[in-house]
């Protein structure tokens, strides 16, 4: 079945460690995005990439890298330099306007939960 | 900058009617979507609504579009307890690119009392 994968699903990190967030897509979409979610603030948007090898920074991209390599992959890594980085962080894809879908839907994967200790 | 705003809760009886509210700013969005979110879950499509239309009904939701107050509420009849999510509000945008760009709400608690 065709879907967003992300892992892991928990993770533990100690201060001054980086981790990265696993995403893979096989819908074959253009478009993914990195959203993180606090309890009462929704989701923000932390990077997003229209197209391999290139990706833009979104609402609160410090403290947070990506790379697009490959279409199916947009891994996301947490560094030391973010000061508060446990959260529920969630993985996106979208089809590009115009290439078969109208409505702009957004898949969500089912999330990775980063506690740093 | 686009903003979408809905309570943060609504506690409702099992059988009730919920509704749930959101006013977003941006009136160029083409769709404004509601999405699910179970507890320690991604979030899940439930509905849109194309900007051009007043109300749109599937099965036990119906969403009501009011353009001139940039109000946007969904509807659950018949509430369940498997109901009980966090449910997202949000309005889109095209990039200069063709990709699309969701601007959220914090979300609404809906608890179901059995």
């Amino acid at each position: 079945d065709g879907g967003i994968t992300q892992s892991p699903k928990y993770l533990f990190r100690k201060e001054g460690q980086n981790v990265t967030l696993s995403c893979e897509q096989n819908l074959n979409h253009d478009a993914m995005y990195w959203y993180r979610q606090d309890p009462g603030q929704g989701l923000r948007l932390i990077y997003y990439s229209q197209i391999v090898n290139d990706f833009q920074k979104g609402d609160i991209a410090e403290g947070y890298s990506v790379s697009r390599e490959k279409k199916e992959s947009f891994p996301l890594t947490v560094t030391s330099a973010q000061k508060n980085p446990t959260a529920f962080y969630l993985c996106a894809s979208s089809i590009k306007r115009g290439q078969g879908s109208i409505t702009g839907e957004l898949f969500f994967g089912e999330g990775s939960r980063l506690t740093v200790l | 900058g686009e903003d979408v705003e809905q309570s943060l809760f609504l506690s409702v009886r099992e059988g009730d009617s919920s509704v749930i509210n959101c006013t977003y700013t941006d009136s160029s969005s083409t769709y404004l979507y509601w999405y699910k979110q179970e507890p320690g879950a991604g979030l899940q499509l439930l509905t849109y609504i194309f900007s051009n239309m007043d109300m749109k009904q599937d099965q036990r939701l119906t969403v009501l579009l009011n353009k001139k107050d940039k109000h946007l509420s969904l509807r659950i009849a018949d509430t369940q307890t498997g109901d009980s999510a966090i449910y997202f509000c949000a309005e889109s945008a095209v990039t200069g690119a063709g990709s699309y760009q969701l601007t959220f709400g914090k979300g609404t608690k809906l608890s179901v009392i059995p």
